[in-house]
């Protein structure tokens, strides 16, 4: 199936300071992206959705200043986490679709974060 | 999208048939039914999908009820790998703005 990378793979990150996670499809273009996040034995919440060249569209009670998603080609999108927080420490997860087959997504391995 | 219900949790053991079913009585005309795992700490896996008619892959097989209101995800041999949350999630197909839509899902335990 289609390869999802997600970079990296786990953060360390003091309180206050920003992080970024990068999602690519590595052999094929998706239009769309979504981005979940998952707590200690909780299903994936979905945050937003990603769209290439537009704004992303977020789920409701997800802050969008909080939470920067920047599709800005056909195979990267960016999850960017401002003033992180502790409680934002989580298992962050994005998924693509390639848009020319219009097939199931596919998810990358996930991002673990922890804010100190 | 319709919503889903499955059990929250499995056993099975190792080299036998899991059956894991899904209740999805809302579901609408154009909704396929989608499966995925997730083994801990990774990203979801996709397993299978389908509309109405029965689906095997190399991975697993789908049974899906005449009234469509259910489904069965089928892993004839189970093995120790196969232990994981295993997600039913139904939604529009080709529609490429449409999310998946994550419920609690059934941890499936596969036991020696």
């Amino acid at each position: 199936g289609a390869v999802v990378s997600q970079h990296p793979s786990w953060v360390i990150c003091k309180s206050g300071t920003s992080v970024k996670i990068e999602c690519r499809s590595l052999d094929f273009q998706a239009t769309t992206m979504f981005w979940y996040r998952q707590f200690p034995k909780q299903s994936l919440m979905l945050m937003a959705t990603s769209n290439e060249g537009s704004k992303a569209t977020y789920e409701q009670g997800v802050e969008k200043d909080k939470f920067l998603i920047n599709h800005a080609s056909l195979t990267l999108s960016t999850l960017t986490v401002t003033s992180a927080h502790p409680e934002d420490s989580s298992f962050y997860i994005c998924s693509a679709r390639d848009r020319q087959l219009n097939t199931e997504a596919f998810f990358g391995q996930g991002t673990r974060l922890t804010v100190v | 999208d319709a919503k889903t219900t499955q059990p929250p949790s499995m056993d099975c053991a190792e080299g036998r048939a899991a059956n894991l079913p899904c209740n999805h009585s809302t579901i609408s005309g154009n909704e396929y039914v989608y499966w995925y795992r997730q083994i801990h700490s990774q990203g979801p896996q996709y397993i299978i999908h389908g509309l109405k008619n029965n689906e095997t892959n190399e991975m697993a097989s789908l049974i899906i009820t005449e009234d469509r209101k259910s489904s069965t995800l089928i892993l004839p041999h189970a093995t120790l790998r196969d232990t994981a949350v295993y997600y039913c999630i139904v939604r529009v197909w080709g529609n490429q703005g449409g999310k998946l839509i994550f419920g609690q899902g059934t941890e499936l335990s596969v036991k020696p």
